[in-house]
């Protein structure tokens, strides 16, 4: 079965280190892209950035260019995010998605997603 | 930017009625980078329909897609209870993504 599994929910004070990870399994992960998708409380979805696995080459959207690092390790099959100091604003559902070619359609779409990772940052 | 805008916000029908959610985009773009997905209360999000028409795995084809330029379209026929939940339409790119802010779809 193709999926990806993401790590636990996290509890953090604002200003401390967080990395998160996503491990795909059921199919070859360094050869397909993973993007990271925030989604704030009641809110909807916004894309963060994305990573290939097999030579890290990585973007990322203008909103969170900065303020997280994206990384993949394609030996363990996983990718993260990371943030060096975290804000209560960053509190948030977190997911990771596999990026597919369709090639019926010639076109991107994410068609596997992570059950998502809840982070909470509050004093 | 390209800006995605969905509507109605929120859609409230009846099991069997046939429900019709609209992704406009500021300027024309790709068919084959627009897609929909289905985020239910507590759940990751789940891809419908890719390059605006194709229907993922597994996916009833009460569900279908269509559109081209700025207008698309996500209809579901024979609407069942467990139908109820945002819908998002998605604009993918080479180095950002934008998403719409979403449907709900209420199921009376």
């Amino acid at each position: 079965e193709v999926q990806l599994v993401q790590s636990g929910a996290e509890l953090k004070k604002p200003g401390e280190f967080l990395k998160i990870s996503c491990k795909g399994s059921g199919y070859s992960f360094p050869g397909y892209w993973i993007a990271w998708v925030r989604q704030m409380p009641g809110k909807g979805l916004e894309w963060m950035g994305i990573i290939y696995p097999g030579d890290s080459d990585t973007r990322y959207s203008p909103s969170f260019q900065g303020q997280v690092t994206i990384s993949a390790d394609k030996s363990l099959g996983t990718a993260y995010l990371q943030w060096s100091s975290l804000k209560a604003s960053d509190s948030a559902i977190y997911y990771c998605a596999r990026r597919y070619y369709y090639y019926d359609r010639s076109g991107y779409a994410f068609d596997i997603w992570g059950q998502g990772t809840m982070i909470t940052v509050s004093s | 930017e390209i800006a995605l805008t969905q509507s109605p916000g929120t859609l409230s029908l009846s099991p069997g009625e046939r429900a019709t959610l609209s992704c406009r985009a500021s300027q024309s773009v790709s068919s084959s980078y627009l897609a929909w997905y289905q985020q239910k209360v507590g759940q990751a999000p789940r891809l419908l329909i890719y390059g605006a028409s194709g229907r993922a795995t597994g996916i009833p084809d009460r569900f279908s897609g269509s559109g081209s330029g700025t207008e698309f379209t996500l209809t579901i026929s024979r609407l069942e209870p467990e139908d109820s939940a945002v819908y998002y339409c998605q604009l993918y790119g080479t180095s950002r993504n934008s998403f719409g802010q979403g449907t709900k779809l209420e199921i009376k």
